[in-house]
């Protein structure tokens, strides 16, 4: 089975609002996370990433949030936009040469 | 635009026919991925080259493969095409060959249609 996954497969947020996208992972030995969004027709487009040795990170209106005490990575974005509106992966990797392995992904839906 | 060139955009082929897809990596990238990507999945890794090199292998199958050319583009070609195989196939490129920092790069990605 797959090492990383997600809580939701849709999630419909306000304009405006706060958004909240949940992954869960069971590698232990993950030390580099990274999420990506997709836009309809594209491809994945890296948003921000984290390695193990922190807790939080921040971008521009994103931010990463990782407990590895319950394999859990959470991406926030603020004040959602209708450019949001995408699917995002979040992937691990142990370090090794095997590239990144992603969940399904979650479909941000924004309403206007 | 991430760099990363993939051709054809779309193709539309029947059963038991073979395809290739290209892409040509980033400028510099010595490191190329391969991904599929079917409607009820996630992103699934199917084979990792550097440099020209095989260096990782994920779910691909038998009757896939690819190599890197020493301009390091890369093709991944698939036979006797079934149904299944219908998905998008995603390259993407990194400069080195360990996953551990650094985003990989995608291209659009090649939709495959298989009737």
């Amino acid at each position: 089975g797959e090492s990383v996954g997600l809580h939701l497969p849709t999630l419909s947020v306000q304009e405006g609002d706060n958004s909240i996208i949940n992954c869960a992972y069971s590698n232990s030995a993950s030390d580099y996370f990274i999420w990506y969004k997709q836009e309809s027709g594209k491809g994945p487009q890296f948003i921000i990433d984290i390695r193990s040795n922190m807790d939080k990170r921040q971008g521009q209106r994103v931010t990463v949030l990782l407990n590895k005490t319950v394999k859990h990575l959470s991406l926030q974005i603020a004040a959602t936009q209708p450019g949001d509106s995408a699917v995002y992966f979040c992937a691990e990797s142990s370090g090794g040469a095997d590239g990144l392995t992603f969940g399904k992904g979650t479909h941000l839906i924004i309403q206007p | 635009d991430s760099g990363v060139t993939q051709t054809p955009k779309h193709l539309i082929t029947a059963t038991g026919q073979r395809v290739t897809l290209r892409c040509s990596p980033r400028s510099g990238d010595l490191s190329v991925y391969w991904y599929q990507q079917s409607l009820d999945q996630g992103l699934q890794f199917l084979i990792q080259y550097y440099n020209g090199e095989e260096r990782a292998k994920g779910n691909i199958l038998e009757r896939f493969s690819a190599q890197q050319f020493p301009d390091l583009h890369s093709e991944l070609n698939l036979s006797s095409l079934e149904l299944g195989d219908s998905a998008l196939y995603f390259c993407a490129s990194r400069y080195g060959g360990a996953m551990n920092t650094g985003e990989l790069f995608f291209g659009e990605g090649s939709r495959l249609t298989v009737l």
